[in-house]
């Protein structure tokens, strides 16, 4: 089963609101989460990477006003993307890293299973 | 630098054939390690492996097997008797390792392969 609960897995939205994603992870506690964004049939793009209790790093060219990361627990991280414009309509993934019971004592990266923001 | 780089965009196949999914990786480091996940349509990746470069054994699981070349660059996967349920985005994905070795960073990841399989 999940490992990684995301939520919601589709939003539409109209230009100038804010949306909150939330990414939560189940049964473990995650060092690490991070917050990704794919465009049709291509890659997995990096935005920031966020520990508990403290500020988010961001890569470069992300906006850290326009996408805010929160991550208030070692199970609960939230990505609010403010003002929202067309342009920001993507596929959003989150991942927690950690080690889960499931998979033995191995650190890894589990991944959610994205929302699909629309903006009108 | 690194780079991931899987060539297949799109790969189609039969159900029961035998087929194979290429990752060739660049990076500056002496140690690193090497993933792979699988994205259904569901969205989710899923993970399959993960392995650290000072391990050089190929890995079987089930249907799956994973040939890691270091001469190459390489961490090649292949499916068995492929399934229609095999059909899926696959990722491979690289990341320095930190720690001495004991832990890793950031996922650089390729740009996924299109697994079709029809019944």
């Amino acid at each position: 089963g999940a490992v990684v609960s995301q939520h919601p897995s589709w939003v539409i939205c109209k230009s100038g609101t804010s949306v909150k994603i939330e990414c939560r992870s189940l049964d473990f506690q995650a060092t690490t989460m991070f917050w990704y964004r794919q465009f049709p049939k291509q890659s997995l793009m990096l935005m920031a990477t966020s520990n508990e209790g403290s500020k988010a790093t961001y890569e470069q060219g992300v906006e850290k006003d326009k996408f805010l990361i929160n991550h208030a627990s070692l199970t609960l991280s939230t990505l609010t993307v403010t003002s929202a414009h067309p342009e920001d309509s993507s596929f959003y993934i989150c991942s927690a890293r950690g080690y889960h019971r499931g998979y033995g004592a191995v650190d890894i990266q589990y991944f959610g299973a994205g929302t699909r923001l629309s903006v009108l | 630098a690194q780079k991931v780089t899987q060539a297949q965009t799109e790969i189609s196949v039969v159900e029961k054939e035998d087929v194979t999914l290429d990752c060739v990786y660049e990076t500056r480091d002496t140690t690193y390690y090497l993933f792979w996940y699988k994205q259904p349509p569901s969205g989710e990746l899923v993970f399959l492996i993960r392995r650290n470069s000072f391990d050089e054994q190929n890995e079987i699981s089930g249907r799956y097997s994973w040939n890691f070349q270091k001469s190459t660059s390489s961490f090649n996967f292949t499916i068995t008797a492929s399934q229609v349920v095999d059909s899926a985005v696959y990722f491979c994905a690289l990341s320095e390792a930190m720690g001495g070795g004991t832990s890793y960073g950031k996922l650089t990841f390729g740009q996924g392969t299109i697994l079709t399989v029809h019944p």
